[in-house]
């Protein structure tokens, strides 16, 4: 399968600075990616999608301004958690989705970054 | 929001197949049916999806029904590193809400 990476695989930061997390897909190009949250013991929620060089989509609750997603070229999507607080304490999760071609209605996953705040 | 569900967990002997199976009675005609699976803090790994006929790979196979109200995933012969849980998804290939999903045990 396609390859999809994400830095860092885990931080620690302190209440109220903001990190960042990168999704990159490795082998091919993605045209939409995807950023998930998953608490503990729970399912993958859904937070937003974006398409290459569009704003994002939210899911419903989930506050556009805290966060922040870019993804400006076709194997780049980024995540900045802003102002985090220990409830944003999660594992995010991205995936990516190649959009043509044989492969274009699978979806990839990377590996997840464990955030910590505290 | 999740449109399928799925027995919260099972077990399977090591060796046996595994069937897990999945309802998705509201499934639209443009959708397909996704099965990943996810082991313990890692990202969700892609097994197989459909539309309408069954699938093979080498990891599984897809059985979906005729109505394409259920379908039923197939580990032919399970492993201890087959433990995971395994979320069955319908959607057109865009956004996936996930489900809670089968926790599944291979037991040696």
């Amino acid at each position: 399968g396609a390859v999809v990476s994400q830095h860092p695989s885990w931080v620690i930061c302190k209440s109220g600075t903001s990190v960042k997390i990168e999704c990159r897909s490795l082998d091919f190009q993605a045209t939409t990616m995807f950023w998930y949250r998953q608490f503990p013991k729970q399912s993958l929620m859904l937070m937003a999608t974006s398409n290459e060089g569009s704003k994002a989509t939210y899911e419903q609750g989930v506050e556009k301004d805290k966060f922040l997603i870019n993804h400006a070229s076709l194997t780049l999507s980024t995540l900045t958690v802003t102002s985090a607080h220990p409830e944003d304490s999660s594992f995010y999760i991205c995936s990516a989705r190649a959009g043509l071609g044989r492969r274009q209605h699978e979806q990839y996953f990377g590996p997840g970054t464990r955030l910590t705040v505290t | 929001d999740a449109k399928t569900t799925q027995p919260t967990s099972m077990d399977c002997a090591e060796g046996r197949a595994a069937n897990l199976p999945c309802n998705h009675s509201t499934i639209s005609g443009n959708e397909y049916v996704y099965w990943y699976r996810q082991i313990h803090s890692q990202g969700p790994q892609y097994i197989i999806h459909g539309l309408k006929n069954n699938e093979t790979n080498e990891m599984a196979s897809l059985i979906i029904t005729e109505d394409r109200k259920s379908s039923t995933l197939i580990l032919p012969h399970a492993t201890l590193r087959d433990t995971a849980v395994y979320y069955c998804i319908t959607s057109t290939g865009n956004q996936f809400y996930f489900g809670t999903g089968t926790s599944l045990t291979v037991i040696p």
